[in-house]
């Protein structure tokens, strides 16, 4: 099974907007209303910060935001933060689980 | 406190076994289907296992299939992963999650470290 793909780094300075992209297949992503979004800072577990494509979890700021058209997701982290640096990892619900291959995203 | 605690981790020969454990509190585990996730040293998240929350329906990546086994114990409010013919590709953290449903893992634990090598 062949993961979700995901640019392998992102990048904005503070205060700005950024979108990272997930792009899947008529299998995935563009099948079911299911991609979740999954932030992870080094060391740490992962953090489960959209699901359902465009759901936030209680406790995640609006500043993080998902949207999809088709086959592609998109995730978008607005008012950048330092503590915004992190991986992000998108998943879609299909028969067998995939998740994309990460997302660095560095705060300038 | 809801939280999710794996333990069993550790080091083993190629061709060994080891069998994980996650133990579960604060909320109803019998609710919930839940998953095991893996993230091998410097790379991404892949999905290994789930179970329904009866534990009727199992299923797993391909890249296990016949060697691992998912299985839980609602009494217990336990999730146990039996690894078998251990490979080192299988090197990884593994997570358990809680699976709110259509795989949104809303709760992780910390992981346990699983090392395969001679």
């Amino acid at each position: 099974q062949s993961a979700l793909t995901q640019p392998p780094s992102a990048s904005g300075s503070p205060g700005q907007s950024v979108t990272i992209s997930c792009t899947g297949s008529s299998s995935d992503v563009g099948a079911y209303n299911y991609v979740s979004w999954y932030q992870q800072h080094p060391g740490k577990a992962p953090k489960l910060i959209i699901y359902e494509v465009t759901k936030r979890p209680s406790g995640v700021p609006d500043r993080f935001s998902g949207s999809k058209s088709g086959n592609t997701a998109s995730l978008t982290v607005s008012g950048l933060q330092a503590d915004d640096e992190a991986d992000y990892y998108c998943a879609s619900f299909r028969v067998s689980r995939v998740f994309g291959g990460g997302t660095k995203l560095t705060v300038l | 406190e809801v939280q999710l605690v794996e333990s069993g981790g550790g080091l083993v020969q190629p061709g060994g076994s080891l069998r994980l454990s996650c133990a579960a509190s604060g909320f109803t585990f019998s609710d919930y289907w839940v998953d095991w996730v893996r993230q091998a040293p410097g790379k991404g998240l892949e999905w290994v296992a789930n179970i329904e929350p009866d534990g009727s329906g199992k299923y797993y990546v391909d890249s296990v299939k016949g060697r691992f086994t998912i299985s839980r114990d609602n009494a217990k409010n336990s999730l146990y992963l039996q690894m078998n013919s251990l490979r080192a590709e299988d090197t990884a953290v593994y997570f358990c999650a809680r699976n709110r449903g259509w795989f949104s893992l809303d709760l992780w634990g910390q992981g346990t470290l699983v090392t395969v090598s001679s």
